[in-house]
């Protein structure tokens, strides 16, 4: 079946440093691809998203491009802020409207 | 703008209990998603609805049913409920008029079983 792979965290940075977070996926067909964000006692929020291979989904400084040679999807932000700490969750879902698949969440905690 | 509605927030029950948790979509929205996350974990779909028709189903368990009424809103039912069954559970709505399956999520029902 579909999955996501993330790596692992806690990802610990400090203040303006620059932010990878890795996603691979497998999927049949052509699946639509997803950051979403949880900050602490909050519900999931969509962060960015890409529907096609060489799309780049961009939203308040993140970056990700769907690379479909690589099946990657990985999540970068060039300086990050105290207030980016959550967890970051990359998400798959094929056409037809189906579920989301969901990675198992990459913990990001930044330091003053 | 109008979000997705979850209630309660918050629920507390005893093993062997029933639960019934609400989700009401974006207005004009006609899917539904159920998902449930345990501690740390990520999110994990429960089953989904499309006009009111079960469109999809996950990992969910026997003892658990879910509908959506004419109103397009939804209901998760949980009979006697375990331990297990503490988690954090998020609907999620959609409109298939959309290119893409973009979920928009409520804030959740965080359900604590003693």
């Amino acid at each position: 079946g579909d999955s996501v792979t993330q790596m692992e965290g806690p990802v610990t940075l400090s203040e303006e440093a620059f932010l990878t977070i890795n996603c691979t996926y497998t999927a049949t067909g052509y699946p639509s691809l997803f950051w979403y964000v949880q900050y602490p006692g909050e519900g999931l929020q969509l962060l960015l998203k890409a529907t096609k291979a060489d799309d780049k989904g961009s939203n308040k400084g993140f970056e990700a491009t769907y690379r479909k040679e690589t099946t990657s999807f990985h999540l970068e932000k060039g300086s990050v802020q105290v207030s980016d700490s959550a967890v970051y969750f990359c998400a798959s879902s094929n056409t037809g409207f189906q579920k989301l698949v969901f990675g198992t969440g990459t913990r990001l905690l930044v330091s003053p | 703008a109008a979000g997705v509605i979850q209630s309660p927030r918050h629920l507390i029950k005893e093993k062997r209990e029933t639960a019934t948790l609400k989700c009401y979509p974006i207005p004009r929205h006609d899917t539904v998603y159920w998902y449930q996350q345990g501690p740390g974990q990520d999110p994990q779909f429960l089953i989904s609805f499309y006009e009111k028709m079960q469109s999809d189903k996950g990992s969910i368990p026997d003892r658990f049913s879910a509908q959506q009424f004419s109103d397009y809103h939804s209901e998760l039912n949980m009979s006697s409920l375990e331990l297990g069954d503490s988690a954090l559970y998020f609907c999620a709505s959609s409109t298939r008029d959309g290119y893409y399956n973009e979920q928009f999520f409520g804030p959740g029902t965080r359900l604590t079983v003693l």
